[in-house]
Formats: C-alpha cells, structure tokens, sequence
C-alpha cells in the first residue's frame, strides 16, 4: 500500500496569504496524483488532477506540481471561501489512497 | 445533470450486515469505474472499494477484504456495498464516487472522483 503523507497538518493563514501544502508518497507515483478541497458537512471537491492539471471551472489561483513522490498544492492569494480542507489521493495503484488531511484555518 | 444517490445506512450491532445502494442518474453509468469512499467522524477520506464497467474486476482496501462486497446493476444503473461482519472502526459517511479516466503525461490511464453522493452514514454500535 502505498503511504500518502501530507504537511502541513493544519496551518492558519490571512486572505491573501500564499498558501502551500506538500503530500509525500512512500513510493513514486509518475503524476497519479489529484488533490480535493472539502469544507464542513460538504463532499470533497476536485481542485486539481495528473498533479498539475486544474479542473474546470476551479480558479487559477490553485496550482499543483511534483512528480514521483513529491507533490505540492498552492494556492496564490488565499480568499475566504478557501478555508477549508485538503486531501491528496494517488490513483497509481490500489488500495487508492488519501492523505490525511490538512486543515487551512484563518489567521 | 449527474447524480448519485446512496441509501441503506443506519444503526447496526457488531458482527451484523448492512447493504447499501447508490442511484445514478444523469451519464453512462455503464461507461464508468465506481467506487464507495467513506469517512469517519471528524476523520480523514478512506477509499473502500472500486469496480470495474462491466463488474469483471472488483478492488477492495485490506481492512475490508472477505467482509464488504461490492457490485454493479448497469441495467439499474445502481451501485451496491455488502458490508458483513461489521465493526465498530466501520462507522463512517459512505460516499458513493465516479471515477472519471485520464491521459497522465506519459499516457498512462490515471483516475479521479469527479462526482459524490452526498453519503450514507453507517454506525456500529451495540
């Protein structure tokens, strides 16, 4: 199985802020690698897929990079409706498998 | 417009069963891998289990292998997870999720959730 592993766990940050969230995989995964937002009592929303590919519609200030086994999320110039939380998933091999988590709270 | 419906969850003792279902409307859905995903309270996302279009490969998360059994009726357009021997560590959301292919950069078949169901909760508890 491989291990996704996501830092920071939480993190609080101002509007406006640059934001970067790192996920880590226990073993190469090429670009399988998509990211989620979710808020509370919400399903997971797709931000971004092949690490570096923004779904339509979901505005350009999140980007992704990486490859292999080192991945980032950004988000340019953090807007309240942002505060929410973010998973990594790889689809490289099952079982898929998510980050845990990281929590983007306001500062 | 797609939409995935689940039902099915509730209250159930340890070491019971429960089935639960997921409707979809609104694509192909004989076009597409399904998945459940769940989630527990206050907890991060889990993927459960995943099958193929026509049902022929089936993919599951080692907590839940020779417990949960998932299927497809591609004539009902619907979506199912048995789950048996249930326990206390399985409650959770069930969220029912379309996995949607890609091309990745080096033309491989990469997958992602591109729709949910609002979910299912599941509780196990005596």
């Amino acid at each position: 199985e491989i291990q996704m592993t996501q830092s920071p766990s939480s993190l609080s940050a101002s509007v406006g802020d640059r934001v970067t969230i790192t996920c880590r995989a226990s073993q190469s995964i090429s670009s399988y690698l998509n990211w989620y937002q979710q808020k509370p009592g919400k399903v997971p929303k797709l931000l971004i897929y092949d690490a570096s590919s923004l779904q339509s519609g979901v505005p350009s200030r999140f980007s992704g990079s990486g490859s292999g086994t080192d991945f980032t999320l950004t988000i340019s110039s953090l807007q309240p409706e942002d505060f929410a939380t973010y998973y990594c998933q790889q689809s490289y091999s099952t079982p898929w498998t998510f980050g845990q988590g990281t929590k983007v709270e306001i500062k | 417009e797609v939409q995935l419906v689940e039902s099915g969850g509730g209250l159930v003792q340890p070491g019971g069963s429960l089935r639960l279902s997921c409707a979809a409307s609104g694509f192909t859905f004989n076009s597409y891998l399904m998945n459940w995903v769940r989630q527990a309270p206050g907890k991060g996302l889990e993927w459960v289990a995943n099958i193929k279009q026509d049902g022929g490969e089936k993919y599951y998360v080692d907590s839940v292998k020779g417990r949960f059994t998932i299927s497809r009726d591609n004539a009902k357009n619907s979506l199912y997870l048995q789950m048996n021997s249930l326990r206390a560590e399985d409650t959770a959301v069930y969220y029912c999720a379309r996995a949607k292919a890609f091309l990745t950069t080096s033309y491989m078949v990469g997958y992602y959730f591109d729709y949910w169901g609002q979910g299912t909760l599941v509780t196990v508890s005596s």
